[in-house]
């Protein structure tokens, strides 16, 4: 099965700031990397499909890139909403995957 | 708008099994695969297997293999995950999430039920 590693494994930053959060997947998925956040008690909300779709209903300040084994999501300007957990999936291989999560804290 | 509703809160000695349902609302409920996943308190996800609620086809990730078993009732459009021979490990909040793109078995999960915690524990 693939292994996604996420980095870093936490983030602290201050509303306002952008965040990058990095997955790196063991080989090549082309595009078919998602992204997702978690918040405590809460099931996760997809964020990003296919690499760089946003979600129907996700702001514009969440993007994703990337393409084969590195991904990047980035939230350009960070709100209080936005300090949460976030992790990638992998879905171009059976089984899918996903990441250990990158925890996103207020600075 | 779409939904998925599952059961409740379960807590199970070892070696028993348990079963938790999801119902589906707001959408065809056999165009989509259903997935199961589990999260162990403070971990990442883990994938236990797929079904085809039109076709009741499964898929079963290698790990739970012998131990899980998907179902589904369309005439009340639920989806049923059963797991036996627990152990203290299998303690975790089990979803199921729907599969984003239709008739796609290997996607990524746009809608997710609120989970379900279950506790193996003597």
């Amino acid at each position: 099965e693939i292994v996604l590693t996420q980095s870093p494994g936490t983030l602290s930053l201050s509303p306002g700031e952008r965040a990058t959060l990095s997955c790196r997947a063991g080989r090549n998925i082309n595009i078919f990397l998602a992204w997702y956040q978690q918040k405590p008690g809460q099931a996760p909300r997809l964020l990003i499909y296919d690499a760089s779709s946003r979600a129907t209903g996700i702001p514009d300040r969440f993007s994703g890139s990337g393409s084969g084994t590195d991904f990047t999501l980035t939230i350009s300007r960070l709100e209080v909403e936005d300090f949460a957990l976030y992790f990638c999936q992998q879905y171009g291989s059976l089984p899918t995957t996903f990441g250990q999560g990158t925890k996103l804290w207020i600075k | 708008q779409v939904q998925l509703v599952q059961s409740g809160a379960e807590v199970k000695k070892p070696g028993a099994s348990m079963r938790v349902s999801c119902k589906a609302s707001g959408y065809t409920f056999g165009s989509y695969y259903v997935h199961w996943l589990r999260q162990a308190p403070g971990q990442g996800l883990e994938w236990m297997g797929i079904i085809n609620p039109s076709g009741d086809n499964t898929n079963y990730a290698q790990k739970f293999q012998g131990r899980v078993t998907m179902t589904r009732d369309t005439s009340t459009s639920t989806v049923y995950m059963e797991l036996s021979s627990l152990k203290s490990d299998d303690t975790a909040v089990y979803y199921c999430a729907r599969g984003m793109v239709r008739g796609v078995s290997m996607t990524n999960f746009d809608y997710w039920g609120q989970g379900t915690l279950v506790t193996v524990s003597s």
